[in-house]
């Protein structure tokens, strides 16, 4: 079956232009997760959708970030006004009900910001 | 607050030697689960295991295994007769009450010939 797709592989963006991610999750998963790795950062949490729910938004680093799950299903991340430091790699996973950290990931957004 | 301890930045073994890779972790929760993931050269993040705390048996996959103890909150991931295909980075990661994994730093394994 297909898994987790995001879109796109790789962005380079400058520095002060806003971004927009995609992740397709697998269909059926009501939960979805946004992380983000760096060298000098790991893997971070940022943001957890499950269902109709409030989002556990407590891992975004600052207020140009957001992200939203339209029909429980695809969901975006935005990143406005892009700094150096949001040069990264961005991650998005979903999972069953109940089965919350069984996670399972794409290959990623690698987003370089010049 | 959660923490994940991976303290073995990067090991290298030769093909068909052991290797254990440590995971120390904490955490105030009373349920909680644990999970290793592997990421190799590609880049996609592989779910392999999940052990929730209430049960510390240990368990055997093939070649993987693991060791769960409450007494030193450790989760060590065993692979015996490595080989080249294991060579990843591989995460320990805890979730609580809250979904969300807190991930270890991670352990860079390079298996050669």
């Amino acid at each position: 079956g297909a898994g987790v797709s995001q879109s796109p592989s790789n962005k380079v963006t400058e520095k002060g232009k806003d971004v927009e991610l995609r992740c397709d999750p697998i269909s059926g998963h009501t939960a979805l997760y946004w992380y983000r790795q760096s060298l000098g950062q790991g893997l971070e949490f940022l943001i957890y959708f499950q269902g109709n729910s409030a989002p556990d938004k407590s891992g975004l680093p600052s207020d140009r970030f957001s992200a939203e799950r339209t029909g429980g299903s695809v969901s975006t991340l935005t990143i406005q006004r892009t700094q150096q430091e949001d040069s990264a790699v961005y991650l998005c996973a979903s999972s069953l009900r109940g089965r919350e950290g069984e996670q399972y990931f794409g290959p990623g957004t690698r987003l370089t910001v010049t | 607050a959660q923490k994940v301890t991976q303290a073995q930045t990067e090991i290298s073994v030769v093909e068909k030697e052991d290797v254990t890779l440590d995971c120390v972790y904490e955490t105030r929760d009373t349920t909680y689960y644990l999970f290793w993931y592997k990421q190799p050269p590609s880049g996609e993040l592989v779910f392999l295991i999940r052990r929730n705390s209430f049960d510390e048996q240990n368990e055997i996959s093939g070649r993987y295994s693991w060791n769960f103890q409450k007494s030193t909150s450790s989760f060590n991931f065993t692979i015996t007769a490595s080989q080249v295909v294991d060579s990843a980075v591989y995460f320990c990661a805890l979730t609580g009450t809250a979904s969300k994994l807190t991930f270890g730093t991670g352990t860079r394994l390079q298996v050669t010939l």
